[in-house]
């Protein structure tokens, strides 16, 4: 199994601001991913962040509105950049090991 | 593109009356994964089927993979105040390793 941690674990912001969510996994994985879940539904996987390489976007996410950090293989970062009230949501990362996917707390996201 | 779709959308039911949740794929898959997600909580894991007409069961829980690998349910057997959360079917994204499309996600409620 993995455990992974999420900062922070909620924010309040106000629209037009950039908010950087942090991921530690304990173990060294090679595929991260970002998901969004929208207040009361279902998870929308924005990107797959890889060590070394360039984070892989879903149709409907960009790069400069969700930007993407990888550091090394226990970490990563998403920013969720001038923000919008509908960018309002809990953002959850997860690694894959044996089979399922692990996610983190999520952080949970108010833009006002 | 691939969609997943999962009914019912909500659920409420009496203790111990019985619960099912309907998972119906626009692609064949390979697999088909089930997960839950307590209120205030993130998904966790809780199965995945991989063969034409898999049946598992888990204490009070059963899931089936459909002949066509298009279709999966969950049942939940005498359901408890316990079982309270919203239930995910997942599929992999089409061309995608370790990537997740989920369904809508079935909230069940559970009256004592």
């Amino acid at each position: 199994s993995a455990v992974i941690s999420q900062k922070p674990s909620r924010d309040i912001c106000q629209r037009g601001t950039s908010l950087t969510i942090q991921c530690q996994v304990d173990s060294q994985v090679t595929m991260m991913f970002w998901y969004r879940q929208q207040p009361g539904q279902s998870l929308t996987l924005i990107a797959t962040a890889n060590q070394g390489s360039e984070a892989t976007y879903e149709s409907g996410f960009v790069i400069d509105k969700f930007p993407i950090s990888r550091p090394n293989l226990t970490f990563s970062t998403l920013t969720v950049s001038n923000m919008s009230p509908e960018d309002s949501s809990i953002y959850l990362c997860s690694v894959v090991g044996n089979v399922r996917q692990f996610f983190g707390p999520g952080t949970r996201l108010t833009v006002l | 593109g691939q969609q997943v779709m999962q009914i019912p959308q909500y659920q409420h039911v009496q203790e111990g009356e019985d619960f099912t949740t309907y998972c119906n794929s626009s692609t064949t898959l390979s697999n088909i994964q089930w997960y839950k997600q307590r209120p205030g909580g993130h998904p966790v894991f809780l199965i995945q089927l991989v063969k034409s007409g898999e049946v598992k069961k888990q204490k009070r829980l059963t899931f089936q993979f459909g002949e066509a690998k298009k279709n999966s349910s969950l049942h939940i057997t005498a359901t408890q105040t316990t079982d309270v959360g919203t239930y995910f079917c997942a599929g992999p994204i089409s061309g995608g390793y370790n990537k997740l499309i989920f369904g809508a996600g079935t909230r069940l409620a559970v009256h004592p």
